[in-house]
């Protein structure tokens, strides 16, 4: 079974742009998060999708935003680019939403790496 | 929201000994932790959950403890390897919500 792939791998934007960033979860999973990483401050969750329905939101401004799709693909989107911005953009996938004492294990993917210049 | 700290950003050992990495979260406590490994360039990997009714899980040279009133886990890495190399992250689910906080991370390096 193939893994969660997130396309593209790397981006170069400069400030001010936007940005579009995909991911396909493992084929079943319906469940898709999204986390940015940075030396400073590590993995922060950013949003979280189910059945095309956001269920979740981390503590990050309006310009980051992001949708799924009937098929469970996801994409995020970063609107007027900040150089702050620039990170290790993960996305994770799970067959169900996890919550309370309910798990589910997410599976990353490797991750797109946004360099805003 | 959940603070999460991890003892130390670099941990080195020697190859065979056991390494020993801790995270201390404070506020509620959640019904499980996690512990991925991450290698540069690339996603974190799940290793083991450990439930709040559950002291200790082991799989095979990994070892986790879960001490709710310290709240604090430990994870082990027994007979270390130069393949244990990587960084290594502790997480918790948060309130109610299906998204997880993750610690910073404790780079280990195993020395041959």
């Amino acid at each position: 079974k193939a893994g969660v792939t997130q396309t593209p791998r790397y981006l170069i934007k400069t400030r001010g742009q936007q940005v579009t960033l995909s991911c396909s979860p493992i084929s079943g999973h319906r469940s898709v998060s999204w986390y940015q990483q940075t030396p400073g401050q590590g993995l922060q969750f950013l949003f979280e999708y189910f059945s095309e329905t956001q269920r979740n939101k981390g503590n990050f401004p309006g310009r980051f935003s992001g949708r799924q799709f009937s098929n469970s693909r996801s994409e995020m989107n970063v609107s007027t680019l900040e150089l702050g911005d620039s990170a290790l953009y993960l996305c994770a996938s799970s067959l169900e939403p996890s919550g309370g004492i309910s798990y589910n294990e997410q599976f990353f993917g490797p991750g797109t790496r946004l360099t805003v210049l | 929201s959940q603070k999460i700290e991890q003892n130390s950003e670099a941990l080195n050992i020697q190859e065979g000994k056991t390494a020993t990495l801790t995270c201390n979260y404070t506020n509620y406590s959640p019904a499980y932790l996690q512990w991925y490994r991450q290698d540069p360039g690339r996603g974190p990997v799940f290793l083991l959950l450990i439930r709040e009714n559950e002291k200790e899980k082991r799989k095979e040279r990994l070892k986790v403890t879960f001490d709710t009133t310290l709240k604090q886990s430990l994870f082990h890495i027994t007979a270390s390897q130069p393949a244990d190399s990587a960084t290594y992250l502790c997480a918790l689910p948060g309130p109610g919500a299906n998204n997880l906080f993750f610690g910073t991370g404790t780079r280990l390096t195993v020395i041959p």
